[in-house]
């Protein structure tokens, strides 16, 4: 099974913050690896997929990159409905494995 | 708009079964392959399994910790999606989502919010 690795897991920022999410896989998954947010209590949403395409609807302050075994989330200025937890998700081979996720929490 | 909306979530003994449903609308479901994700209490994310959609003959695939004890299956005349879970464990524990995958790509866009499956130790 393909193990992805998320760092940090819990992050403190401020609202206008810059702020990269880190996503490593045990082995390579070319650009098959997607990212997205859980806010406690409501189903999760995708926000970007094949590593650097922006999903419709979500706003381009998100952004991804990466490929092969290091991927990256960069928020580039958090706005007060960025705080959540946010997970990556490969689908390179069976089984889809995810993240442990990552809680950004305002500082 | 695109509405997944789980059912059948229960307290259930160990070695009993279940069957959660999860009802589509807002999309071609048919179309979709669908997906069931679960999450245990303060935990993450662990994939279940899939059931393709009719081009692919409905072939499914599992985690190997469900295989050979849960079973996926989809009425795309009534836009369902089902999870027949058999022989309980404590560590099915979970909140079960039903997910959609999209189209092309084949990535998790749309999830229901869950539905709390219980199975004590």
């Amino acid at each position: 099974d393909i193990q992805l690795t998320q760092s940090p897991s819990f992050l403190s920022a401020s609202v206008g913050d810059r702020v990269t999410i880190t996503c490593r896989a045990s082995q390579g998954i070319s650009s098959y690896l997607a990212w997205s947010q859980q806010k406690p209590g409501k189903a999760p949403k995708l926000l970007i997929y094949s590593a650097s395409t922006l999903q419709s609807g979500v706003p381009s302050r998100f952004s991804g990159s990466g490929s092969g075994t290091q991927f990256t989330l960069t928020i580039s200025s958090l706005q007060p409905e960025d705080f959540a937890t946010y997970f990556c998700h490969q689908r390179d081979s069976y089984p889809i494995t995810f993240g442990q996720g990552t809680r950004l929490e305002i500082k | 708009e695109v509405q997944l909306v789980e059912s059948g979530g229960a307290l259930v003994q160990p070695g009993g079964s279940l069957r959660l449903s999860c009802a589509a609308s807002g999309f071609t479901f048919s179309d979709h392959y669908m997906d069931w994700v679960r999450q245990a209490p303060g935990k993450g994310l662990e994939w279940v399994g899939r059931t393709r959609n009719k081009a692919n003959s409905y072939t499914t695939e599992y985690a190997a910790s469900v295989k050979g004890r849960f079973t996926i299956s989809r009425d795309d005349s009534k836009n369902s999606l089902y999870l027949q879970m058999n022989s309980l464990k404590s560590e099915d524990t979970a909140v079960y989502f039903c997910v959609r995958v999209t189209l092309t790509n084949y990535y998790f866009d749309y999830w229901g919010q869950g539905t709390l499956v219980t199975v004590p130790s």
